[in-house]
């Protein structure tokens, strides 16, 4: 069975940085793309970044570029997006998702960025 | 950016009937490799979404085949025929062919 389990959220001040992991299970995690998705507090779906399978693709919305980075270990089956500069507007239920199909998806973490 | 414009942002159907979804592109989502990366996401609430159709008309496994999708370039539609109550939520539709990818706006379907 495909998991995908997201921690690291939490509370944290704005301009401060948080990482996010999500541990994939159930597939060959190296062979699969993926994304981070957010969704702020009774908003829609915004697509936050991708990676390739071996890190060779990265892409990344406007409005999170040069703000935040993500990164796999294929060897530990993890998903990463470190974050940083942190605003009030990145406050939202954050999920990873597998591929360009966005096929399996997390639970999602929040993140709430706040004084 | 691609936008993706969804209609109707809501939509209530009875038990039986059958609804459409528009998602338009603000360009072609045709990718150089000859695959059009348009997907159908549905979100129950409370719940992290769910994909229903990949590809523009690919039916994903365990999903029940009263959704469909069809569509090229730029237009594209979902179609459930016959809602049933389980079908209530949030329905996404989302483009992977150009970076970065984008979502359409949602549409909340409520049953009658």
């Amino acid at each position: 069975e495909v998991q995908l389990v997201e921690s690291g959220g939490g509370l944290v001040q704005p301009g401060r940085s948080l990482k996010l992991s999500c541990v994939a299970s159930g597939f060959t995690f190296s062979n699969y793309g993926m994304n981070w998705i957010r969704q702020a507090p009774g908003k829609g779906l915004e697509w936050v970044a991708y990676i390739s399978s071996g890190s060779s693709y990265i892409y990344y919305a406007e409005t999170v570029k040069g703000r935040f980075t993500i990164s796999r270990d294929n060897a530990k089956n993890t998903l990463y997006l470190q974050m940083t500069s942190l605003r009030s507007e990145d406050t939202a239920l954050y999920y990873c998702a597998r591929r360009y199909y966005f096929d399996y998806w997390g639970q999602g973490v929040m993140v709430t960025v706040s004084s | 950016d691609v936008v993706l414009t969804q209609t109707p942002p809501t939509l209530s159907a009875t038990i039986g009937q059958s609804v459409s979804i528009s998602c338009r592109s603000s360009q072609s989502l045709l990718h150089s490799n000859g695959n059009t990366y348009l997907n159908w996401l549905l979100q129950r609430p409370g719940q992290p979404p769910q994909l229903l159709i990949y590809l523009v008309s690919r039916l994903e496994s365990g999903v029940p085949n009263r959704f469909s999708g069809s569509g090229s370039g730029t237009d594209f539609t979902l179609k459930i025929s016959g809602v049933e109550a389980e079908d209530l939520g949030v329905y996404y539709c989302v483009q992977s062919t150009h970076a970065p990818f984008t979502f359409g706006s949602g549409t909340k379907l409520e049953i009658k």
